[in-house]
Parts: C-alpha cells; sequence; structure tokens
C-alpha cells in the first residue's frame, strides 16, 4: 500500500485565493512526522511546514498551514492568498517511527499547482 | 547560513564512464541523505548517513553505485559504470535530529 497518497496531480488556484493540497497518508506507527515541500520548475526542493504526530495544534508558517487529522490520516497543505509565485510541484512527506529510529522520508507522487493571475 | 551544497549542478556523460556526485551538508547537521528523482519513480531515498556511518543503503539500485562521508562536511555518490537508465535529478540533504531535512539544489544527470 502506498504510505503516502496525494490524489490531486494538477490543481488550479486564481491568485489571492486559498487552496488545499490533499494528503493521506499510511502509518502504523504512534509516532511519526509530517512534511511538505515545495518544487519550483526550477527544481530544487524547498521545506515548507511540520507536523508532529503529537502536536495537538495544527502548524503554521506564514501563509502556510496544515490540517492536520490523525484519525481520517490526512495531513492536507493549505496555502491562503495565493501568489503566482506558489506555482510549483508539492510534495508531501513522511518520516516514521520515534526519535532515534528510522530518519528518512517517503515522499508522495506531488500536486502540481497552478496560480492563475 | 549557506545550505546544502551539490556539485555539479549539470553532468552530461557517456554510458559505462564513472560519475561522481559531491555534497556538502549544512554545518552541524549530523544526518545526510542521497535522494534520486525520476519521473517513472518519484523521489527515492538511496542511502542515508548518521555521523558519516551509512545507517541504512536498502535504496542503492545495485552494486555499481556506491556512496560514502569521509567526514561531517563532505560527501560522495558514484556510479560506474553509469548507464542511460541512470539519468536522473539526484539530491542530497540534511539534517539534525528530528529536524526537517533541508535539500540542495540537485544534480541534473543525463547518461548517453
Amino acid at each position: 500500500a502506498q504510505k503516502i497518497t496525494q490524489t490531486q496531480p494538477g490543481m488550479f488556484v486564481q491568485e489571492k485565493e486559498a487552496v488545499t493540497l490533499d494528503c493521506t497518508y499510511d502509518t502504523s506507527d504512534q509516532s511519526y512526522g509530517l512534511f511538505w515541500y515545495k518544487q519550483p520548475s526550477s527544481g530544487e526542493m524547498i521545506f515548507l511546514i511540520y507536523q508532529g504526530s503529537y502536536d495537538e495544534q495544527n502548524a503554521t508558517e506564514g501563509r502556510y498551514s496544515l490540517n492536520f487529522q490523525k484519525a481520517r490520516k490526512s495531513a492536507n497543505l493549505v496555502i491562503s492568498a495565493s501568489q503566482l509565485g506558489d506555482s510549483a510541484m508539492y510534495f508531501c512527506a513522511m518520516r516514521e517511527g520515534p526519535s532515534g529510529s528510522a530518519r528518512q522520508l517517503t515522499f508522495g507522487s506531488g500536486t502540481q499547482l497552478t496560480v492563475l493571475p | 547560513d549557506a545550505g546544502v551544497i551539490q556539485s555539479p549542478r549539470h553532468e552530461v556523460t557517456e554510458m559505462g564512464q564513472e560519475v561522481t556526485l559531491r555534497c556538502k551538508p549544512i554545518s552541524g547537521h549530523d544526518y545526510l541523505f542521497w535522494y534520486r528523482q525520476t519521473m517513472m519513480r518519484g523521489l527515492e531515498l538511496l542511502i542515508y548517513f548518521n555521523n558519516n556511518v551509512p545507517i541504512d543503503d536498502s535504496g542503492m539500485p545495485e552494486d555499481r553505485f556506491s556512496a560514502k562521508m569521509p567526514n561531517a562536511s563532505f560527501s560522495t555518490l558514484k556510479i560506474q559504470p553509469s548507464e542511460p537508465r541512470d539519468s536522473a535529478v539526484y539530491f542530497c540533504a540534511s539534517s539534525q535530529m528530528n529536524q526537517p531535512q533541508h535539500f540542495g539544489d540537485g544534480t541534473r544527470l543525463s547518461i548517453l
């Protein structure tokens, strides 16, 4: 089974509108972390936001927020007030296990977001 | 602060040649990761190090691939001999324990 599922290969949003990018995950671990990365057309991978499985509050970083619904195993990224520069591929990723255990990230297939002027 | 530095940014070489990709992690980060990104398989972990020691190399595709980390500030990923199917973007990332991984700009490798 896929550990990280991003069901939206492509999304369009109007500039200044909010957009939600979906991510569901599958793990039997109680301790895990969820991450979102942005990959613009230039190719670099940019860390956006992190949510720990024990964090009670949803993570926020500027215009980015993570809508974490543990029971549903979803970790959707919300971008508020979209800007043209937000057009990029967005990856959801998970790190399983408690501190000191496996450290690698498992990535989803990504969502290509296009912001329309 | 300097981020993760990878070199070269682009590499084009002929099949059968040896390829060496280089990475300088962020100072103070004790984890280093090598990933490969292709259209078909997405982002996959190849190998990662903790305190310069390889911890998990189960993602290394075959014996043609090898990675080393001789010290805390340098790592190499070597492919010998290279094949056209090795064409991909190779990323190096580093982190401290329990912190997000920070990625380099990647090396775009084309094997002709």
